[in-house]
């Protein structure tokens, strides 16, 4: 089975440029987690979706920052404009989210995108 | 907000010894899950703890999930050489069905 599928797998880009992170998460699962990790912060929750809606979006740095899941097998996370201090490896996982009695399923990543702005 | 902490950051272990590395949530967790992230790799999903006090065996780690559901510990038998990885709990709080908060990761390596 295909998993969750990231693209590009690396990027570098210079300041100032728009960024655009992709992401097709495992088909039959219904929520989707876009994450940031750098070795200062480690792994950040930037923002999820349910059934294709933003959920909880509270982690996302600043406006510069937006994600959209038009479809059940697409999302895109975009930064406009870049800027050094966005260089991380950006991970987006999917998961089948059960809504009753709390439960919920692993959570299976992609490879990740390594994002470098100069 | 909640937090998930890990203890410790790092840890270096001569091959064949044990390892653990300790979870702590502020707030009581529905259950709780681990993950590995091999360097250079990607988290993968180790295992899930949902019953107050539960204890799972795989080869040679073992998870626990506290009686509170508040703390998590993964100890590892006889480290060996592919053990070596960052280790994440990641939490389910109890007001939410969806949304688990990772901790910060422990760093195991080991030395051969």
């Amino acid at each position: 089975d295909a998993g969750v599928i990231q693209s590009p797998r690396h990027e570098v880009t210079e300041m100032g440029q728009e960024v655009t992170l992709r992401c097709k998460p495992i088909s039959g699962h219904n929520s989707l987690f876009w994450y940031r990790q750098t070795m200062m912060r480690g792994l950040e929750l930037l923002i999820y979706f349910n059934n294709n809606v933003p959920i909880d979006d509270s982690g996302m740095p600043e406006d510069r920052f937006s994600a959209k899941m038009p479809n059940a097998s697409f999302s895109t996370l975009k930064i406009q404009p870049s800027e050094p201090r966005d260089s991380a490896v950006y991970f987006c996982a999917s998961s089948l989210v059960s809504l009753q009695g709390g439960s919920n399923q692993p959570q299976h990543f992609g490879d990740g995108t390594r994002l470098s702005i100069l | 907000g909640q937090q998930v902490m890990q203890i410790p950051q790092y840890q270096h272990v001569q091959e064949g010894e044990d390892f653990t590395t300790y979870c702590n949530s502020s707030t009581t967790l529905s259950n709780i899950q681990w993950y590995k992230q091999r360097p250079g790799g990607h988290p993968v999903f180790l295992i899930q703890l949902v019953k107050s006090g539960e204890v799972k065996k795989q080869k040679r780690l073992t998870f626990q999930f506290g009686e509170a559901k508040k703390n998590s510990s993964l100890h590892i038998t006889a480290t060996q050489t592919t053990d070596v990885g960052t280790y994440f709990c990641a939490g389910l709080q109890e007001t939410s069905y969806d949304k688990v908060i990772f901790g910060p990761g422990t760093s195991l390596s080991v030395i051969p």
